[in-house]
């Protein structure tokens, strides 16, 4: 159903390590979002595109980084990982023009940093 | 900051019984969405209703939306056991950009 992916869905590593959470669409959407969620909670914007070499700091303050270089590709990075950084995160795409079309989301990378 | 508030944040309720979702939000909006989310898996777009809509339909899904209150309701008839599932609003404040409320956990009861 999805056309949005996420690599890897799950990953353990210890602290220090640097990650780069990948995130590809298929429907040649300009906008591409990353979010981060703790169980049962609201989700958070941490990062987000309107385009290629294109992205914007979102809400929430995050450690983490991104890059566009290509519109259907919006890896997310964390230099050097913290338990703090235990969490789950979603990335998401939706269609340019307008005011917030639907947004499509991947099924998430559930990150534990040891 | 936090824009959409749903309420209840759990609701349990048995198989064929119809479900009520609340959210509330604080700013002016140009639409309000809902969105499903089941256990380990990413959002699902429900339904979109624009600020000057009332309410919208999808299969069993009811929507309505009162800008005067700012709040809007989800409903859900004849719940099935695979409704089970958190559903989030998301306003957009105005902005290009959505945000989400602490959603409902609703579970369906066989």
């Amino acid at each position: 159903e999805a056309d949005i992916y996420q690599t890897p869905r799950y990953l353990v590593i210890g602290t220090g390590k640097k990650i780069t959470l990948e995130c590809s669409q298929t429907m040649g959407h300009d906008k591409m979002y990353w979010y981060q969620q703790d169980p049962g909670m609201e989700l958070h914007l941490i990062h987000y595109s309107y385009g290629v070499n294109s992205t914007e700091k979102g809400d929430l303050s995050s450690e983490s980084t991104v890059s566009r270089i290509r519109t259907e590709h919006f890896p997310l990075t964390l230099e050097s990982a913290r338990p703090s950084h235990t969490s789950q995160y979603l990335c998401a795409s939706s269609e340019g023009g307008g005011y917030n079309q639907p947004q499509h989301f991947g099924d998430g990378t559930r990150l534990s940093i040891l | 900051s936090q824009q959409g508030e749903e309420d209840p944040q759990a609701l349990s309720i048995q198989e064929g019984e119809n479900a009520t979702m609340n959210c509330s939000y604080k700013t002016s909006i140009n639409n309000l969405q809902w969105y499903r989310q089941n256990s380990g898996r990413g959002l699902v777009h429900l339904i979109l209703i624009r600020s000057n809509e009332r309410e919208k339909h999808s299969g069993r899904l009811r929507v309505t939306l009162d800008t005067s209150k700012k709040s809007s309701s989800l409903l859900i008839t004849a719940s099935r056991a695979a409704d089970t599932a958190s559903y989030f609003c998301a306003t957009d404040e105005g902005a290009q950009k959505l945000v989400f409320g602490q959603g409902t956990r609703l579970t369906i009861n066989p």
